[in-house]
């Protein structure tokens, strides 16, 4: 059974400065998206990382990904209000070819003016 | 202008009473979802279907139904024996080519959600 993990699940910073979300998941897999959530709002993807080693930047945010480690994360670099959401990672399981797609619980992050 | 359309976006359900969402989409897209989320237990995935009039469960799929009679349409009906519906519906979809090319990121493009509460 595949799991997601992300960690933290909360997270308060000011702005300015540099933070990491993580996200470990179980099985071997080799996609893995990040998607924004604002309050009451649906997912919004942000990035989408296909191989190991694949890095993608957009603005203040990073996302890198390592097949090896089951591992990928998403940095934030000076940080700005605007950035305050809740950030899903999700890992595709290759069931067949019935791909499942398995999200962990979110980090919330708030940014502190 | 392409997209996924949910509705409602607010549900009020009394006990015992089926409620059905509705999902429909006209990005050509093959496969669809539903996912539940409950706060702090991100998302979960109740039904998926990859083609029409085929469907498969997900995690959480009792108390659930679907069907997938256009390729266009997933509506899901929340029955009376989901004891604890009230939560915020994602329909999702994909593109899901027959065969995958490198093009075919397979990520999900969600609606808009749709907020049920039982009252």
């Amino acid at each position: 059974e595949l799991k997601v993990e992300q960690n933290p699940l909360f997270l308060s910073m000011q702005e300015g400065k540099n933070y990491t979300i993580y996200c470990n998941y179980s099985t071997t897999s080799d996609r893995l998206y990040w998607y924004r959530q604002d309050p009451g709002k649906s997912l919004e993807s942000l990035f989408v990382l296909l191989s190991n080693g694949a890095v993608k930047q957009e603005g203040r945010l990073m996302a890198s990904l390592d097949t090896k480690a089951r591992l990928s994360t998403l940095h934030i670099t000076a940080a700005v209000h605007d950035l305050s959401a809740t950030y899903f990672c999700a890992v595709v399981l290759p069931l067949n070819r019935d791909d499942k797609i398995i999200f962990g619980k979110g980090t919330r992050l708030h940014i502190l003016p | 202008d392409g997209g996924i359309t949910q509705s409602p976006k607010y549900l009020f359900r009394k006990e015992g009473q089926n409620v059905t969402l509705s999902c429909e989409q006209n990005l050509n897209h093959d496969a669809m979802y539903w996912y539940r989320q409950d706060p702090g237990q991100g998302l979960r995935l109740i039904y998926y279907s990859q083609i029409v009039n085929d469907f498969q469960k997900g995690d959480i799929a009792e108390g659930y139904s679907v069907s997938r009679e256009k390729k266009e349409s997933f509506p899901l009906t929340v029955t009376s024996a989901q004891k604890n519906p009230t939560a915020f519906y994602l329909c999702a979809t994909n593109p899901r080519r027959e065969v995958l090319c490198s093009c075919d990121t397979g990520e999900l493009f969600f609606g808009e959600g749709s907020r049920l509460t039982v009252l």
